[in-house]
């Protein structure tokens, strides 16, 4: 069964310490693997899509790499404003549907 | 380019009565999609429309569930009798079909059944 498991459930980060999240995904025919981040009370928003093993993304303070078998969210120097819960999703096959882990909580203290 | 809008944002209503939802997708996006989440999950998939076709549903979507999108353009999501267990965000996404896969999302509709 296609699985997909992000973890730590939640972080807490001192402001400036930079950290890892991880999306590890077990998917027959991985078309594309997908990072959203949600505040409280609103939809996801898109951040990173990435296709092809060793592929890298990056956007401000957030940079997105793949392996065959995971994904990381590598968060440098967050601020307080990077607190929210960060979302992996996966596309696999001829399937239009994205396949949600359950999110990491991130929280950066000032 | 505005994005996807939902309405309600808010949704009380009592055990056994019906309510619908709205979703006004990006314009010129032709994929719509509807998921439900909750608390402390991530979004799990209902169903999925391109243009005005439904082209798949989630076991998920029990028959109390139904979803429109006439003239291919916004879409309703209804549900029927509703029970405790519907409580949940109701999430809309649309995206294009250009080999681009990423989802846009709404807002959200927040229903809670009393």
């Amino acid at each position: 069964e296609d699985q997909v498991t992000q973890s730590p459930e939640a972080l807490r980060l001192q402001e400036g310490e930079s950290s890892s999240l991880n999306c590890s995904y077990t998917v027959s025919g991985l078309r594309g693997l997908f990072w959203y981040r949600q505040d409280p009370g609103k939809g996801p928003e898109f951040l990173f899509t990435l296709y092809s093993a060793g592929e890298e993304k990056e956007k401000e303070r957030l940079k997105a790499t793949l392996t065959k078998k995971e994904s990381f969210l590598h968060i440098t120097a967050p601020k307080p404003e990077d607190s929210a819960t960060y979302l992996c999703a996966v596309l696999k096959g001829s399937a239009r549907q994205l396949t949600f882990g359950s999110g990491t909580q991130l929280t950066v203290l000032p | 380019d505005t994005g996807v809008s939902q309405d309600p944002r808010h949704k009380i209503t009592k055990r056994g009565q019906n309510v619908t939802f709205r979703c006004d997708p990006i314009s010129e996006h032709n994929r719509l999609y509807w998921y439900r989440q909750t608390l402390g999950q991530g979004p799990e998939f209902l169903t999925y429309f391109q243009n005005e076709a439904q082209l798949e549903k989630s076991r998920l979507l029990s028959d109390r569930f139904s979803a429109e999108r006439p003239k291919g353009s916004f879409s309703t999501l209804e549900i029927q009798r509703t029970e405790q267990g519907d409580s949940a965000m109701y999430l809309c996404a649309s995206n294009i079909r250009t080999g681009r896969d990423e989802q846009y999302f709404g807002p959200g509709t927040r229903l809670t059944v009393t």
